[in-house]
């Protein structure tokens, strides 16, 4: 099983620039979320889905957008990058939001 | 507020030694709880949870938690540390109609000495 698959794994980009994190999962799972992870700030979470066509905003969403489309993609889109969205980004999935989540393996990116 | 904390970023301990971390919450109603570890380098992987089944909760790796109501607290232990267990510890909460939102605590740094 592949699990909960994202790209890039690196990504730099310059202020300014857009692009979009690609997370997909193969188990089914009807909620999938994202989350930045900063030094001594823990997971915060930037939105989540609970299903195909419905998304919601988390504690950050500021500058990111999502849709959900399909049960298995949860795209993250940064619309103009930041250098202050610098950090790590997990993606994580799970049958429902009071089931254990399956991570993915993360994406750095840094915004110069 | 709903919040979920967890005291001190770093916590160390000898080989053999118990491993306390702590966790507590601020809800008039019971959450589901979680704890989750996440190795260098690595993404997160659960080690236990909470869902008002049994308040002493068995996880991976001889970790174990316990539901105190009264205490509003979840603090995962395990009675021996490895040095294997080195890595970060996050507390995550999901409140009573919270639009299913995951809420993550912080997380806690343990290292391990030999």
């Amino acid at each position: 099983n592949a699990g909960v698959t994202q790209t890039p794994k690196f990504q730099v980009l310059k202020t300014g620039q857009s692009m979009t994190l690609q997370c997909a999962q193969d188990m089914n799972h009807e909620y999938m979320s994202w989350y930045r992870q900063d030094p001594g700030m823990g997971l915060r979470l930037i939105h989540y889905s609970v299903g195909a066509g419905i998304t919601d905003q988390g504690e950050v969403p500021n500058g990111y957008n999502v849709s959900r489309s399909t049960t298995e993609d949860f795209p993250l889109r940064l619309l103009s990058a930041a250098p202050s969205q610098t950090s790590v980004y997990f993606c994580a999935s799970s049958y429902s939001a009071a089931e254990k989540l399956f991570f993915g393996s993360g994406t750095q990116l840094s915004v110069l | 507020a709903q919040s979920v904390t967890q005291l001190g970023s770093h916590v160390s301990v000898s080989e053999g030694a118990l491993v306390l971390l702590r966790c507590n919450y601020s809800s008039s109603v019971p959450p589901y709880l979680f704890w989750y570890v996440q190795y260098p380098n690595q993404g997160l992987q659960l080690l236990l949870k909470y869902t008002s089944a049994a308040t002493l909760v068995k996880g991976i790796n001889g970790f174990e938690a316990e539901f105190k109501k009264s205490e509003t607290s979840f603090h995962l232990t395990k009675p021996s540390a490895h040095m294997s267990d080195a890595a970060e510890y996050f507390c995550a909460v999901r409140f009573s109609g919270a639009n299913s939102k995951l809420t993550f605590g912080k997380g806690i740094t343990l290292s391990v000495r030999p």
